[in-house]
C-alpha cells in the first residue's frame, strides 16, 4: 500500500456520462498529482493541486476538471464522456512547498482507477 | 518541448542475470531530474531510482543502478542478479526543474525467464 488511496478501482459507463475519481494523498502530502494513462497516449500529466489551489496545468481537456478540498483530497471529474476517455486514471502525492520542491524525490502514486467508456 | 525516448519495447533476461534498459532525453535544460519508475501487473506505480542532474554521481538503490550520461542525454537502468519479481513495465521519466510534472518515456516491458 503506497498510502495514496484512489477510489473506485474500476469504473464503467456509458457515452456521454460524467464521473468523479476521487484521491486521497499520502498523510502529510500537500501536493496531488493526476495523470492519464492510455494505449495511445502513454503517461499523459493532467493537472497539479498544492493545498487547494491549482499550480500546474497540463493537457487536460475542458470537459475535465480538478479540485482539491481543505482535507487535501482530490477529485478529478470527467464529463461528456468518449470512448477515447478509457484509460487508467493515476493520482500521486507529494510534500510539495516552494514550486518545484516536490519533484526532488519522486512522488507516490496510487494504484489508479480503472475507467472504460462504452 | 522535453522528450523521453525508450527504444527498445521488449526485453527479456534470465534470473539472475544482469539487463540494462535504455533510456535518452532531450532538453536545452541544465537543471532535471530523471527516474526510473515500475509498474507490475497489479499497475502501480513504483518509483525504483532517481537522479539529480547536477549530481555527477550515479544513482544506485540495492539490485538498481542508473548510467547517466549528462553530454550524452542518456540515462539507462542496470537490474543485476534479476529477480521473477521484476517482470514489470519499466518507465524512463523526467521533469525539469522548478517543474514538478514528469514526462514519461513509453515504456518498456521486462520479462524475466526462471
Amino acid at each position: 500500500d503506497s498510502g495514496v488511496t484512489q477510489t473506485p478501482k474500476h469504473l464503467i459507463t456509458a457515452t456521454g456520462q460524467r464521473v468523479t475519481l476521487r484521491c486521497s494523498p499520502r498523510s502529510g502530502d500537500l501536493s496531488v498529482y493526476w495523470y492519464q494513462q492510455s494505449l495511445d497516449q502513454g503517461l499523459q500529466f493532467l493537472i497539479q493541486y498544492y493545498n487547494g489551489e491549482e499550480r500546474a496545468k497540463g493537457n487536460i481537456l475542458e470537459r475535465f476538471s480538478a479540485q482539491q478540498f481543505p482535507d487535501l483530497h482530490s477529485e478529478l471529474n470527467l464529463s461528456s464522456l468518449e470512448l477515447g476517455d478509457s484509460a487508467l486514471y493515476f493520482c500521486a502525492s507529494s510534500v510539495g512547498g516552494i514550486r518545484g520542491a516536490g519533484i526532488k524525490y519522486g512522488y507516490t502514486f496510487g494504484s489508479g482507477t480503472r475507467l472504460t467508456v462504452v | 518541448a522535453q522528450t523521453v525516448t525508450q527504444s527498445q519495447p521488449e526485453m527479456s533476461v534470465q534470473e539472475a542475470e544482469t539487463v540494462t534498459l535504455s533510456c535518452t532525453y532531450d532538453t536545452s535544460e541544465s537543471d532535471y531530474y530523471l527516474f526510473w519508475y515500475k509498474q507490475p501487473p497489479s499497475r502501480q506505480m513504483i518509483l525504483v531510482i532517481r537522479q539529480e542532474a547536477y549530481k555527477q554521481q550515479n544513482a544506485t538503490e540495492n539490485r538498481f543502478s542508473v548510467n547517466f550520461q549528462k553530454a550524452a542525454k542518456s540515462f539507462s537502468l542496470k537490474i543485476s542478479d534479476s529477480q521473477l519479481g521484476d517482470a514489470a513495465m519499466y518507465f524512463c521519466a523526467f521533469s525539469m526543474g522548478g517543474s514538478e510534472k514528469l514526462v514519461f518515456g513509453k515504456g518498456m516491458k521486462l520479462t524475466v525467464n526462471p
